[in-house]
């Protein structure tokens, strides 16, 4: 079965220090999503691609966060500096353009910030 | 405005006995409605998906949900629990030209044996 991959699994850094997300769609999914998940929350939509464009990135704190899909497959999230209550489970999602099939999930990366 | 509301934040049964677990949304739109289930360090598995055909949506596992639009109720049942469905589980709506999903808290289902 196809699986939305992500790297890496587990993410420990210090505050101001810069991390990285990778996630791999479902191949041929047009629209990727990243969602943060604080400890006993709900996943929260960060930032929605359809192909290379971004479609929503309304709740993405533009002024830490940047999130590319350069060539409307694999995407990075970045955070730079990252701070203590950015710690939390970033999810990555992709479905077709039309969501005929739903939406999967990545196993997510766990970031720590110390 | 629309938003997703898990009446329970746990819920406690022992297995061989049914779950429920409840889910209220409020959407201007007709809605697409999700459960999603999430073990402990995992990411998120889909049981099943309301799409505006048969209100009684059957999922994997067992699982299956009603989509009552006159309750805005869209309510997730099994009939007998087992040891493993132990795990978090998201109601969610989809809406919009985007189709942006939106997360209900999240219920957590303990099951005792």
């Amino acid at each position: 079965e196809a699986e939305v991959a992500q790297s890496p699994r587990y993410k420990i850094t210090e505050k101001s220090q810069a991390v990285a997300f990778w996630c791999d769609p479902i191949s041929g999914h047009a629209t990727l999503y990243w969602y943060r998940q604080i400890l006993g929350q709900g996943p929260e939509l960060l930032v929605q691609f359809q192909d290379e464009s971004v479609v929503d990135d309304s709740q993405l704190p533009k002024d830490r966060f940047s999130a590319e899909r350069l060539k409307g497959v694999d995407s990075t999230l970045k955070i730079q500096p990252a701070e203590l209550g950015d710690s939390a489970m970033y999810l990555c999602a992709s479905s077709l353009a039309d969501q005929t099939t739903g939406y999967t999930f990545g196993s997510g990366t766990r970031l720590t910030v110390v | 405005a629309q938003s997703v509301t898990q009446l329970d934040s746990h819920v406690s049964v022992s297995e061989g006995t049914p779950v429920l677990l409840r889910c209220n949304y409020s959407s201007s739109y007709s809605p697409s409605l999700f459960w999603y289930v999430q073990h402990p360090n995992k990411g998120l598995q889909l049981l099943l998906k309301y799409t505006s055909a048969a209100t009684l949506v059957k999922g994997i596992n067992g699982f299956e949900a009603e989509f009552k639009k006159s309750e805005t109720s869209f309510h997730l049942t099994k009939p007998s629990a087992h040891m493993s469905d132990a795990a978090e589980y998201f109601c969610v709506v989809s809406w919009g030209a985007g189709n942006m999903l939106t997360f209900g808290g999240g219920t957590r289902l303990m099951v005792k044996p």
